[in-house]
């Protein structure tokens, strides 16, 4: 079963529009990834995010996890053309140091101009 | 800041043969390594965790005769595909954790990618 949902699952937003993506664990999430990703190339890193109520920016692009540290968010102002691509939610789960991270299924985003 | 390099990006095999690729620590130790297959438009799945010195951890549902990994070194990884099908053209991508500062939540480095395609 799938351990982290991640929604949508694909969207289309015109240039200069707001977003957000959703990700949700039934478990308590220890730490939380958000990574972009081209199609058939790496991950690129976008932010950690550890302690619950913990929020990041950078540039255009902020990431909040929940008190719970259930569920986290990911927000682009402004929406450009150099962000589209496919946004991952990563997590660790299992709470030991140097576990792999489970992932979501995976938001695409285009982005219209 | 720490980089895994993956190698090659791509490769293109004939149906039979066996393909390696490479997962190498560039600036820190690795002891543990893990493996990823992401088909189109899907996520990432974990297909096993490669540990250094020992026997990798297979997920379930991986055939480990197939997917033969080898950590000999504390930087490198190596995960063979043998007697490859068209089925198992897919993405393959590696990650390692840097653990050496006892820090529980470290960032998760990903190599570029291999694009392998049986035909």
């Amino acid at each position: 079963s799938q351990e982290l949902e991640q929604s949508p699952q694909s969207l289309i937003v015109q240039e200069g529009k707001n977003l957000t993506i959703n990700c949700t664990s039934s478990k308590t999430l220890y730490g939380l990834y958000w990574y972009k990703q081209k199609y058939g190339e790496g991950l690129i890193f976008l932010m950690m995010l550890q302690k619950g109520g913990e929020e990041k920016s950078h540039e255009k692009i902020t990431a909040k996890l929940d008190e719970k540290k259930q569920q986290s968010s990911l927000h682009i102002t402004a929406s450009q053309p150099s962000h589209a691509g496919i946004y991952l939610c990563g997590a660790d789960i299992g709470g030991q140091a140097g576990t792999a991270l489970i992932f979501g299924k995976g938001t695409t985003l285009s982005v219209s101009s | 800041g720490a980089v895994v390099s993956q190698h090659p990006s791509w490769v293109i095999c004939k149906s039979g043969t066996s393909v390696k690729i490479e997962c190498r620590s560039l600036d820190f130790q690795a002891t543990t390594m893990f493996w990823y297959r992401q088909f189109p438009k899907q996520s990432l799945m974990l297909m096993a965790t490669s540990n250094e010195g020992s026997k990798a951890t297979y997920e379930q549902g991986v055939e480990k005769d197939k997917f033969l990994i080898n950590h000999a070194s504390l930087t490198l990884s190596t995960l063979t595909v043998t007697s490859a099908h068209p089925e198992d053209s897919s993405f393959y991508i590696c990650s390692a954790r840097d653990v050496g500062t006892g820090i529980m939540n470290t960032e998760a480095f990903f190599g570029q990618g291999t694009r392998l395609t049986v035909v």
